[in-house]
């Protein structure tokens, strides 16, 4: 069975500084991983993705994440942060075969001016 | 190309009732799967439809159910409705072969009274 696990429920960054939300995902067989931003009262926004290609994905609005299998973990990353990036991320994870997705619990962004 | 659609965004039921939710898939896309997302967590798989058929289910009581109609769009049908019920609904297309590549839509914001 797969899972994952966003450490970090809140993290806060000021404006201009590195944002880094972690993501580390279980999975025995290999993984197909990504990440979606959610706007309040909206829905998911696909951010990036990960489906066994390149280990660093770079994904729109100027994140990016990379695949480290030795530390079942795709973190997110942008080099700096932007009101605008205010939201609630999620990680996920799915495999094929049963191409259901499992959704981290979510990590809500807080930029400060 | 038209993205996945869903109807009604937003209803209200009262406990007891039963409510039918709809998406319409993007187009070319024969796989549907509906996700719930209570308040403050990550979206949770229900069930997944192709070929009008369920192919696979998430941990959710049977009084939820579906629907996938030849065009390949859906329903989720909930009898018996809880205020736990309460969520936003999401549903997701994607070719059968290529299930890790899921496109959300909008959702339908369902409140339980």
């Amino acid at each position: 069975a797969q899972s994952v696990t966003q450490l970090g429920s809140h993290v806060s960054v000021s404006e201009g500084a590195l944002v880094l939300l972690r993501c580390n995902y279980s999975s025995s067989v290999p993984p197909y991983l990504f990440w979606y931003v959610q706007y309040p009262n909206q829905g998911l926004q696909l951010l990036l993705k990960y489906t066994s290609a390149a280990t660093l994905v770079k994904g729109i609005n100027g994140f990016e994440a990379e695949f480290k299998k030795s530390e079942t973990s795709f973190h997110l990353t942008k080099p700096s942060a932007h009101m605008s990036d205010a939201a609630e991320y999620f990680c996920a994870v799915t495999t094929s075969g049963t191409y259901k997705y499992i959704f981290g619990t979510g990590t809500r962004l807080k930029v400060l001016a | 190309e038209t993205g996945v659609t869903q109807s009604p965004t937003h209803l209200i039921k009262t406990r007891g009732q039963q409510v039918t939710l709809r998406c319409s898939s993007q187009s070319g896309h024969n796989t549907v799967s509906w996700y719930q997302q209570a308040l403050g967590q990550g979206p949770q798989f229900i069930f997944q439809y192709y070929r009008e058929e369920e192919n696979g289910r998430g941990n959710f009581p049977p009084r939820f159910s579906g629907l996938q109609f030849p065009n390949y769009s859906s329903e989720l049908n909930v009898n018996a409705l809880e205020l736990d019920d309460s969520a936003l609904y999401l549903c997701a297309s994607s070719l059968k072969d290529r299930g890790y590549e899921q496109y959300f839509g909008p959702g339908t914001r369902l409140t339980v009274t």
